[in-house]
This record gives C-alpha cells, structure tokens and sequence, in this order.
C-alpha cells in the first residue's frame, strides 16, 4: 500500500527567508503523482504544486518549487522568500497514475508552518 | 463559478441521529470524492465516484452512504451518527481524466461534532 510521510509536524521560517518542508512516500508503481496542498486556517484546501513522476524536471510556481528525488522517493517543497499568508498546515499527497481508486489520494499528516514578521 | 459548495459549515448531531452533508459542484466534472479528517491527520477518502449513477467505497466508508443521481450532486448520508464520526468532511471533484493527471478541487469543509 501506498504511504505518505511528512517527518517534520512543525516549522518556522522568518519573513523573506527560505524554508523547505519534507516528504518522503513508497509506492511500487511507476506512474505517479505528487502534490503539495496548502490549508490555512479557513480550511479550505489550495493546491500550491504538482509533480508528475515521469518529469525529471522540478516543478516550481512563483516561489514554491519542489525537489523530486524519484530513486529516493522524496518530494520536498522549498518556499522562497516567506510571507505572513504561507502561514498554514501543508500536506503532501500522492496519486497513482492509472486505474484502481479512481483519483484516491492519500495524504500526509501534514506540518504546520509559521511565519514570524 | 461557484465551485464546489458544501452545506452545512457546522453541524452538532446526538448519538443515534442521523444527516446528510450535501455537495455540488457547478464545474461540470464527472468524478467527485468525500473525504474525512480528523484532528492533526490528512484526509482520507471516505466514498467517491465517477459519475452519475456510479459510486464506489474509498479507505474509511464504514458509517456512510451515498449516492450520485446527477452529474452536480453528491451528498454523504451519516446514519446512526457515533463519536467516531466527528471530523472535518471534505467534497472534491476532478475532470474526467485517468489516475490523477487532473487537479481535484475542494469544498470549505463541513466541520461535525458528535456529541
């Protein structure tokens, strides 16, 4: 079965400075996705970045982008230059490529970042 | 657009009672998913279904039930409401696609209490 961990339950970066959160997953398959999905206190659950497993390229959207190890099966997120509003808990999640579940994701327990001003 | 909307935001049921959690999407999308999460976890996929008319058990359904009549709708039915049943639930639709090349959008989450 598919596992998604997320090592780090808490962390804190300074405004404008640089952070980088963990993920780690084990999956047998070969056809994959990842994400990073941002709930802040709203609740609301925002996809923040994906990565298709078949890229080798880094994914990144304006200051988040990821660092995709494939052979390590790590998928970690760097956010650059901090602010007050990336102050949420962040989940990591995965999903196989193809058949079964249809579109069953499975997340992380998430790590709960703060931004100090 | 609306989204994907979920009703209601809070609810607090007694042990026994029983409800439904309604979702609708306006995106058009065939495939749509509910999720449970409980305090300091992740979500997980309670039911979800590929279109209407087609529904399917996720990791956790024990408890509930759905059913799928129109592309739109999706609502979760709780019967026999218990304690273990208190979490945040999550609605969330995709486009058609196959596995996960499509991003799942979300609802703000129903958030319930069983008392």
């Amino acid at each position: 079965a598919q596992t998604v961990t997320q090592s780090q339950p808490e962390m804190s970066v300074q405004e404008a400075e640089t952070v980088t959160l963990s993920c780690t997953y084990d999956t047998s398959e070969s056809d994959y996705y990842l994400f990073w999905y941002k709930q802040p206190p709203s609740r609301q659950m925002i996809l923040v970045i994906r990565q298709e497993a078949y890229k080798q390229q880094n994914a990144t959207e304006n200051r988040f982008s990821v660092n995709f190890q494939k052979a390590a099966k790590s998928f970690s997120l760097k956010i650059s230059d901090s602010q007050l509003g990336d102050a949420a808990m962040y989940f990591c999640a995965y999903i196989r490529g193809y058949g079964g579940s249809q579109g069953n994701l499975i997340f992380g327990k998430g790590t709960k970042l703060s931004v100090k001003p | 657009n609306a989204g994907v909307t979920q009703t209601p935001k809070f609810r607090i049921l007694k042990i026994g009672q029983s409800m439904t959690l309604q979702c609708t999407q306006d995106m058009n999308h065939n495939y749509m998913y509910w999720y449970r999460q409980d305090p300091g976890m992740g979500l997980k996929l309670i039911y979800y279904s590929v279109g209407a008319g087609i529904t399917d058990k996720g990791e956790v359904p024990n408890g509930y039930n759905v059913s799928r009549s129109t592309t739109e709708d999706f609502p979760l039915r709780l019967e026999l409401a218990a304690p273990s049943q208190t979490s945040v639930y999550f609605c969330a639709s995709s486009p058609q696609s196959a596995g996960g090349r499509n991003e799942q959008f979300f609802g703000p989450g129903t958030r319930l209490t069983v008392l």
